[in-house]
């Protein structure tokens, strides 16, 4: 079964970092692209970054990019988002997401997330 | 970046409706429209691909259609496992955007 486990959330100050984690099983990880997607409390879904399967290409949403740095370990089975900088308005709870291989670029394995919370 | 307009926000509905959902891009993204469901306290599953395609397991009440700019979802029948948020995501291009949701309540 595929699974995406997300670990390293919780409350920090502004303007401090964090670094999140999940780990992969159930599937081949080093296939895929991954993603990270927040949700602030009570709000929509946002799209903060994405890593191809090889490293090759990072993209990062324009309310994160020079502040957050997405990264993976093919072997650990694991992707990572560290975090700096960190903004009240970053306040969300964050979702590691697989996407799939279809060409139709869906994301088809979320994980339950892991909550961040910037407050002082 | 391409922005979803989903509408409306949010509706009442009784159980056996059949109720449509809508979701606008601001630029052609072909079929590459997604649409999640999200129950509290629980991550957003996978309903439809592609606009038209069932994700495997999901009820045959759900449907979606469109291409270009403009795509519904239809939920026929509805069931009391049904209430819950919907968006769309647009899979086109980078960024991959999502609409802002349509809560399905009870009425």
């Amino acid at each position: 079964e595929v699974h995406l486990v997300e670990s390293g959330g919780g409350l920090v100050q502004p303007g401090r970092s964090l670094r999140l984690s999940c780990v992969a099983s159930g599937f081949t990880f080093d296939d895929y692209a991954m993603y990270w997607v927040r949700q602030a409390p009570g709000k929509g879904l946002e799209w903060v970054s994405s890593i191809t399967w090889n490293s090759g290409n990072l993209a990062y949403a324009d309310s994160v990019k020079g502040r957050f740095t997405i990264s993976r370990d093919n072997a650990k089975k694991s992707l990572y988002l560290q975090m700096n900088s960190l903004r009240t308005e970053d306040t969300a709870l964050y979702y590691c997401v697989k996407e799939d291989s279809s060409g139709w670029r869906l994301f088809d394995c979320w994980g339950q997330g892991t909550l961040v919370t910037v407050s002082s | 970046d391409i922005q979803m307009t989903q509408s409306p926000p949010s509706l009442s509905a009784s159980v056996g409706d059949r109720i449509t959902i809508t979701c606008r891009a601001t630029q052609s993204i072909s079929r590459y429209l997604n649409w999640y469901q999200q129950k509290p306290g629980k991550a957003p599953n996978l309903l439809i691909y592609a606009a038209s395609s069932l994700q495997s397991g999901v009820p045959s009440r759900f449907s979606g259609s469109g291409s270009g700019t403009d795509f519904t979802l239809t939920i026929s029948d509805l069931q009391p496992e049904d209430f819950a948020t919907y968006y769309c995501q647009q899979s086109y291009s980078s960024p991959r955007t999502f609409g802002q949701g349509t809560k399905v309540e009870i009425k």
